[in-house]
């Protein structure tokens, strides 16, 4: 069973720096799409970052946070990382790493870890 | 990058048939996916590609397209369908994924 567990989150001051991960358990990241995905306070979903098979292997961003945020895996840990630098209080969210399915789909999600950025 | 446009409520009473819209270019190129988000909880896949539906989900639960809409079907709602309804797509050109701003669905 495909399993998705986050961590790492917390509460962080503006301009610093912060690192989730998740590990991916049931499944090999070297076949599997796993992706971020972002949810503030109230708000809906946006889709952040993540690893993409389609065509070459290569990571992709949001605008939002090109430049700021690198993703990243780690395949012998069957972990994913997000690696979240120059943070605003705009990136305060849930953040959720899910599987993308053929087609395009997140079919499995993990619970979430939070991260607020606040002075 | 492509926009999706949902109504941001949609209200239906109990026995009846709710549908809920997601609008925009991208859906008349690319498969449209809807996420079920109760409170609290990480959203769940309910119709992907259109119209397909996972396994564990109601018959209740199904998806159309039409030129530039997508619709999600919620039929004979009950009180447990209230939650928010996402839409999505996969913008392969851009290479972003998108989602839909989300609609509430009160079961009333």
């Amino acid at each position: 069973q495909v399993q998705l567990v986050e961590s790492g989150g917390g509460v962080v001051q503006p301009g610093r720096s912060l690192r989730l991960s998740c590990v991916v358990s049931g499944v090999s990241l070297s076949v599997s799409e796993i992706h971020w995905v972002r949810q503030a306070p109230g708000k809906g979903l946006e889709w952040v970052a993540g690893i993409s098979y389609y065509g070459n292997t290569h990571n992709s961003y949001a605008d939002s946070v090109k430049g700021r945020f690198t993703f990243s895996r780690d395949s012998f840990k069957n972990t994913i990382n997000l690696q979240m630098n120059s943070l605003g209080t705009e990136d305060t969210a849930m953040y959720y790493c899910a599987r993308v399915r053929d087609g395009g789909f997140f079919d499995k999600w993990g619970q979430g870890t939070r991260v607020t950025v606040s002075s | 990058s492509f926009v999706l446009s949902q109504p941001p409520s949609v209200s239906v009473a109990p026995g009846m048939t709710a549908r809920i819209t997601c609008a925009g270019d991208s859906v008349t190129i690319y498969g449209v996916h809807w996420y079920q988000q109760k409170p609290g909880q990480a959203p769940v896949v309910v119709i992907y590609s259109n119209s397909g539906r996972p396994s564990g989900i109601p018959e209740r639960f199904s998806g159309s397209k039409s030129g530039n809409t997508a619709t999600l079907t919620i039929s004979t709602a009950e009180a447990g369908d209230e939650a928010d309804y996402y839409c999505q797509v996969w913008d392969i050109g851009g290479d972003h994924r998108v989602f839909g701003g989300g609609t509430k669905l009160t079961v009333l």
